[in-house]
């Protein structure tokens, strides 16, 4: 149980286009889902708290309108990186939390590449 | 606002001898206390948490203990072996709701 799946893995993009990196919940319902970004052999970044039906709430120092979160139903969110750039390539993890509970479970990723 | 701090950044043992890695947190208010472990291009995997009502807890080779006075958590493997080696990371519940990461532990086990 507990599975967050993560779509794209990897995604190449040209400078200026706009990606969409999708999360959802697998078996359980998640109200609260988070997106982090990490560096190569750095930690986790939590770039913002994703909520069900109202706004993301985001990090300090994060743009709101490069990273747009929306998150539709209790088991998909979604993250559009817009008007991409070369400094934009990372690792994009997403991790939801079972409603009622506070552990959180880690999709696989997706690699961004920005040329 | 809230920290985590995390040591040793790098950790080298012996198999079959134990780990220790350990962990600060800044927030009083937090209560609970999950342990992730990263192995190379993978997504992190939750291997073991506490709650703050709870000093220690175990499961198997892994146990983590926690001190609420001093805000000190830490976690502990016992018997390594070489699928133990990757990172380690400790984290914070905080009051804000969301999970503060530690700066991550690698961990090798020399054979």
């Amino acid at each position: 149980g507990a599975v967050v799946s993560q779509h794209p893995s990897w995604v190449i993009c040209k400078s200026g286009t706009s990606v969409k990196i999708e999360c959802r919940s697998l078996d359980f319902q998640a109200t609260t889902m988070f997106w982090y970004r990490q560096f190569p052999k750095q930690s986790l970044m939590l770039m913002a708290t994703s909520n069900e039906g109202s706004k993301a709430t985001y990090e300090q120092g994060v743009e709101k309108d490069k990273f747009l979160i929306n998150h539709a139903s209790l088991t998909l969110s979604t993250l559009t990186v817009t008007s991409a750039h070369p400094e934009d390539s990372s690792f994009y993890i997403c991790s939801a939390t079972p409603d009622g509970t506070y552990e959180q479970y880690f999709g696989p990723g997706t690699r961004l590449t920005v040329t | 606002g809230e920290n985590v701090e995390q040591h040793p950044s790098t950790l080298s043992v012996q198999e079959g001898d134990s780990a220790v890695i350990k962990c600060t947190y800044s927030d009083s208010a937090s209560n609970y206390f999950p342990w992730y472990k990263q192995e190379l291009g993978k997504r992190p995997q939750l291997i073991i948490d506490i709650r703050s009502n709870v000093g220690e807890k175990k499961d198997q080779r892994i146990a983590v203990t926690l001190n609420k006075t001093a805000k000190h958590f830490s976690l502990h493997i016992t018997e390594t072996q070489p699928e133990d080696s990757a990172v380690y990371f400790c984290a914070s519940y905080s009051s804000a709701s969301k999970i503060i990461f530690g700066s991550g532990t690698r961990l090798s086990i020399r054979p």
